[in-house]
């Protein structure tokens, strides 16, 4: 998702309902991409991460998938606890060229009990 | 395992004035990477120490700069501090310098900054 001005796209889901978030992400070349969440307060935390020849991974609760056709990558939380609302960025890392992670504008996630 | 630790959390300062924020990096982590966080720009990196050497800089003027130390404790300088440079500094630690390859950065929770 990518943000207007200040305001955040804003992902509002009941307690145990399924999370699905979307980022866009600009260069066709990039091989790698990591998601992280940031609560309210602290820096961002590494969640999981996938590379380019990969289309889907697997982690605790969380699965990323990457459609590289549409430069698309998502991030899902199963049985979204209120614990997991937060600010949730991708970022993409070109290998060809400073290796050094971009982040999108991020989403925030609100669970509601 | 401790963390990363940067100091201070919160700062005021006036326009002109400088500032120097400081990061401690998780033990055994080489690479040092300074991101400014604010809600328009989002996250934009600044720059990457790798024993001891600038590696990679971002797209910020002369006045932002940066300097790590033998035990690959960092800090970063901002001088002639402006209103728009107010902000989350965010320091993250790796094992490994970017061109290493996939590599996860494990973020200090940030120093708050903000110009009057």
């Amino acid at each position: 998702g990518e943000s207007v001005g200040l305001h955040l796209p804003t992902l509002s889901v009941q307690e145990g309902d399924n999370s699905i978030i979307n980022c866009a992400y600009s260069n066709s070349a990039s091989d790698y991409f990591i998601w992280y969440k940031q609560e309210s307060g602290k820096g961002p935390q590494f969640i999981i991460d996938i590379r380019s020849n990969m289309d889907k991974r697997q982690g605790q609760r969380v699965t990323v998938l990457l459609n590289k056709t549409v430069k698309h990558l998502s991030l899902q939380i199963a049985a979204t606890q209120p614990g997991d609302s937060a600010v949730y960025f991708c970022a993409e890392r070109w290998g060809g060229g400073s290796y050094i992670p971009t982040f999108g504008r991020g989403t925030s996630l609100i669970v509601h009990p | 395992k401790a963390g990363v630790t940067q100091t201070p959390r919160y700062l005021i300062k006036t326009r002109g004035q400088q500032v120097t924020l400081s990061c401690s990096p998780i033990s055994g982590h080489r690479s040092v990477s300074w991101y400014q966080q604010t809600p328009g720009q989002g996250l934009q990196f600044l720059f990457e120490y790798f024993s001891e050497t600038q590696r990679n800089k971002g797209n910020f003027p002369g006045r932002f700069s940066g300097r790590q130390f033998s035990n690959s404790r960092s800090e970063m300088n901002v001088s002639t501090l402006e209103l728009g440079d107010s902000a989350l500094y965010l320091c993250a630690s790796s094992l490994r310098d970017s061109l290493s390859g996939a590599n996860v950065l494990t973020f200090g929770a940030g120093s708050r900054l903000t110009v009057l």
